[in-house]
């Protein structure tokens, strides 16, 4: 079974703190994701990944970056955290290989700023 | 750029009936996957079933099956005999099929949402 894990499950900040989130997928997946996740909103992509050293910008990038030295290690860094970043952090994996193979997520990173 | 549409917050359904969740898109694209998730309260998003555009038969998986209609762009999850552990956030989700396209065609597009409840 292919695994996605989040460094923490519940992390509370406070304004202005340059915060870290990580994930490791232990499948070798050229893909890799973070999603912000908000009641009534759904899930939006903050930033990817398709191959170390390479990301690219989603739909929400601002306030956010991404560093991906490693194949399997993906992290999403908020540079100084405000307090409309608090939110549920998804992180996701996938191959790159077929279209119809689905995303592997982690179960999340409830991120609080006060 | 692509959207995904879930009209129902929220739904309920009784332990052991049927249960339909909707969920309505917009393309341009004619080649395209489209995938339910399910995100119980542990938070782990599962995938629940996926369709491929260009396939005319609807998929089903077990007690999941969708209902595919391309030309009005709906993909609506039906879910037979609920249990009580099917009690989930349910996300509909688009992905372009464009080869080619760039690693950007890899992401997907998420609906809101619908949670759904199981009375016992």
């Amino acid at each position: 079974d292919v695994k996605v894990t989040q460094s923490s499950r519940y992390l509370v900040k406070r304004t202005g703190e340059k915060v870290f989130l990580e994930c490791v997928q232990d499948m070798d997946h050229e893909n890799m994701f973070w999603y912000r996740q908000d009641p009534g909103l759904g899930l939006r992509l903050i930033y990817f990944s398709y191959d170390v050293k390479m990301k690219e910008k989603g739909d929400i990038p601002e306030g956010y970056s991404v560093s991906r030295e490693k194949k399997e290690r993906f992290s999403l860094i908020l540079e100084s955290a405000s307090t409309n970043q608090t939110s549920m952090y998804l992180c996701a994996s996938g191959i790159q290989v077929t279209y119809n193979s689905p995303l592997h997520f982690g179960n999340g990173t409830r991120l609080t700023v006060t | 750029a692509q959207t995904v549409t879930q009209s129902q917050p929220e739904m309920s359904v009784q332990e052991a009936e049927t249960v339909t969740l909707s969920c309505t898109y917009d393309t341009s694209e004619s080649d395209y996957y489209l995938f339910w998730y399910k995100q119980p309260p542990s938070r782990q998003m599962i995938l629940v079933i996926r369709q491929e555009a260009y396939k005319q038969q609807n998929a089903t998986e077990n007690r999941f099956s969708v209902n595919f209609q391309k030309a009005a762009k709906s993909f609506s999850l039906k879910i037979s005999d609920s249990q009580l552990g099917d009690a989930a956030m349910y996300f509909c989700a688009y992905r372009s099929g464009l080869e080619g396209s760039g690693a950007g065609s890899y992401q997907l597009t998420f609906g809101k949402g619908t949670k759904l409840s199981v009375i016992p």
